[in-house]
């Protein structure tokens, strides 16, 4: 079974600052990973997501995340957080085989001025 | 323009009366989804359809059924809505290659009196 982990629920940075959110997965079989972004009052948008090929993978709006195998870590990483950096923000993992499609509980980050 | 639409946005009913969230995608995707999204929990998938006719449970079924007789739409019914229903409900779909994007509606927020 696949499954998704998300540390912190809540994070605060300031901006300008460096966002980290965690994300660690559990999967029997090499997965697909996911960062999806959720605006307030909007559906979720995909960030970035990673399908065995490089390792760092380069997303939307500067985001990015690392793959760690020995880690089984994905965590999504920003140099400079900006205002409109606030938002929901879902690590989802994927097996690909069965098409399905777990996501973790969700980081909502709040930027500070 | 490539997009998931769900309707009604917002709905408000009563305990027992049955009501159908519609689903409707234009990329000729096989997989369609159903998550409903609760604070805390992330999105839990409740049914997925691989294709047409062809329907199985997520991680949270009870009370909601669904049908897939065309490719594009992929209804949520709820036969008798009760208040633990009450939430924020996503349509996605995507293609079948492995680690296809899913794109997702932009929400039904559903309130059970």
């Amino acid at each position: 079974a696949q499954s998704v982990t998300q540390l912190g629920s809540h994070v605060s940075v300031s901006e300008g600052a460096l966002v980290l959110l965690r994300c660690n997965y559990s999967s029997s079989v090499p997965p697909y990973l996911f960062w999806y972004v959720q605006y307030p009052n909007q559906g979720l948008q995909l960030l970035l997501k990673y399908t065995s090929a490089a390792t760092l993978v380069k997303g939307i709006n500067g985001f990015e995340a690392e793959f760690k195998k020995s880690e089984t870590s994905f965590h999504l990483t920003k140099p400079s957080a900006h205002m409109s950096d606030a938002a929901e923000y879902f690590c989802a993992v994927s097996d690909g085989g069965y098409q399905k499609v777990t996501f973790g509980t969700g980081t909502k980050l709040q930027v500070i001025p | 323009e490539a997009q998931v639409t769900q309707n009604p946005r917002y709905l408000i009913t009563v305990t027992g009366k049955k009501l159908t969230v519609t689903c409707s995608q234009n990329m000729n995707h096989e997989y369609m989804s159903w998550y409903r999204q609760d604070p805390g929990l992330g999105l839990r998938q409740i049914y997925y359809s691989m294709n047409v006719e062809v329907t199985d449970k997520g991680d949270v079924p009870e009370g909601y059924k669904v049908s897939r007789k065309e490719k594009r739409n992929f209804p949520l019914i709820l036969e008798s809505p009760s208040p633990n229903q009450t939430s924020l409900y996503f349509c996605a779909s995507k293609g079948t290659s492995r680690g296809e994007t899913q794109y997702f509606g932009p929400g039904t927020r559903l309130l059970v009196l």
